[in-house]
């Protein structure tokens, strides 16, 4: 199975910052990842597929990059609905695995 | 209108069984491969199975945690995913969601406690 390791865990920002979140696979996946956000009380939301491709209604400040193992979320300018836990999702092989979730907090 | 609504969550002892439903409309529900992801409380997204579309094959796939006891079906008449769980542990206790990745379909959720 394909693991996903998925940094920082947690991490505290302010509005305006830039965040990035990285996920590492275990093995190469292409472009095969999608990167979701998740609030509590509600289903998740994909923000990006195919690794970079933006989600139809997903504001520009989120983008993705990279493909083989290394992946990386970054949103440009934090919003204050962006507080929230993010996961990466590998579709490569199966079992789909997610990575472990970084939950953005307010600095 | 796409809708998936989730039913048949509740509370079951250690080693119960319990079968959950996902009812789909607003899109061609035979087309689609269709997930279960589940969250246990406190914890991350966990991707539980899927079922590809009969013109796929219509096989599944699990994660190792439920392999063997979790069982995922379809019914495309009824437009209806299933999931049987089966040998149920506390460790399943969970929000199940059902699961279009294709599409970004997602379930409200159904609340499944394993506890004695």
């Amino acid at each position: 199975d394909i693991q996903m390791t998925q940094s920082p865990s947690s991490l505290s920002a302010s509005v305006g910052d830039r965040v990035t979140i990285t996920c590492r696979a275990s093995q190469g996946i292409r472009n095969d990842l999608g990167w979701f956000e998740h609030k509590p009380g509600k289903a998740p939301k994909r923000l990006i597929y195919a690794a970079s491709s933006l989600q139809s209604g997903v504001p520009s400040r989120f983008s993705g990059s990279g493909s083989g193992t290394e992946f990386t979320l970054t949103i440009s300018s934090l919003q204050p609905e962006d507080f929230a836990t993010y996961y990466c999702l590998q579709n490569n092989s199966s079992p789909l695995t997610f990575g472990g979730g970084t939950k953005v907090e307010i600095k | 209108e796409v809708q998936l609504v989730e039913s048949g969550g509740g509370l079951v002892k250690p080693g119960g069984s319990l079968r959950l439903s996902c009812a789909a409309s607003g899109f061609i529900f035979s087309k689609a491969w269709m997930s279960w992801v589940r969250q246990a409380p406190g914890k991350g997204l966990e991707w539980v199975g899927r079922i590809k579309s009969k013109t796929a094959g219509g096989t599944t796939d699990y994660a190792a945690p439920v392999k063997g006891r979790f069982t995922i079906s379809r019914d495309d008449s009824k437009n209806t995913l299933y999931l049987q769980m089966n040998s149920l542990k506390t460790e399943d206790t969970a929000v199940y969601y059902c699961y279009y990745y294709y599409m970004d379909f997602w379930g409200k959720g159904t609340t499944v406690t394993v506890s004695s």
